[in-house]
């Protein structure tokens, strides 16, 4: 079945350190691929996407490209701020079909200190 | 402004008091679904709703009900709660033009005694 693999948090870092957030994920045909960011009492917001492989979505200084040799949509950002704090969930939806059903990681917490 | 409405946003009930968690989007949006979050487990689809009065199972349907007789509404009901349903629940759109992203809203906590 289709599956998105997250790295465990919690991640604890400092303001302007350098952030990953490693995701990998198993599917069948070709998914669409999505980060969410999910802040403190809110639903999810869409933070970025790529619909097919060697894309990169960027959006907010966050960046992930879409690898198909590595099945891996790693989240990435060259200096985190204390308002980037909140849970962001990998996510992957496949083409076609009639569910547009976005299969989720379980989540990755981030904390930002400064 | 594009919203997808939940309401409440928070519910305490009791075992088997049905209730029902109602869904809203003023984006006249084709494609809605209803999400569970539980810790370690992400979040869930339970059901979901192609268009008006066609509707379909998730992957955890079971102890839900859900109706889709106007475009824009799509309530979530639970006729009998049971306390393994106390989770934050997620109504979700989009539109057939372009599914995603989804819209979501701001979540419903609930908790089943």
């Amino acid at each position: 079945g289709n599956s998105v693999t997250q790295m465990e948090g919690p991640v604890t870092l400092s303001e302007e350190a350098f952030l990953t957030i490693n995701c990998t994920y198993t599917a069948t045909g070709y998914p669409s691929l999505f980060w969410y960011v999910q802040y403190p009492g809110e639903g999810l917001q869409l933070l970025l996407k790529a619909t097919k492989a060697d894309d990169k979505g960027s959006n907010k200084g966050f960046e992930a490209t879409y690898r198909k040799e590595t099945t891996s949509f790693h989240l990435e950002k060259g200096s985190v701020q204390v308002s980037d704090s909140a849970v962001y969930f990998c996510a992957l939806r496949l083409s076609g079909g009639s569910n547009y059903k976005l299969t989720f990681g379980k989540g990755t917490l981030l904390t930002v200190n400064p | 402004e594009a919203q997808v409405t939940q309401n409440p946003r928070y519910l305490i009930t009791v075992t088997g008091k049905k209730l029902t968690v109602t869904c809203s989007q003023n984006m006249n949006h084709e494609y809605m679904s209803w999400y569970r979050q539980d810790p370690g487990l992400g979040l869930r689809q339970i059901y979901y709703s192609m268009n008006v009065e066609v509707t379909d199972k998730g992957d955890v349907p079971e102890g839900y009900k859900v109706s889709r007789k106007e475009k824009r509404n799509f309530p979530l009901i639970l006729e009998s709660p049971s306390p393994n349903q106390t989770s934050l629940y997620f109504c979700a759109s989009s539109s057939d033009r372009d599914p995603t992203p989804m819209y979501f809203g701001a979540g419903t906590r609930l908790s089943v005694l």
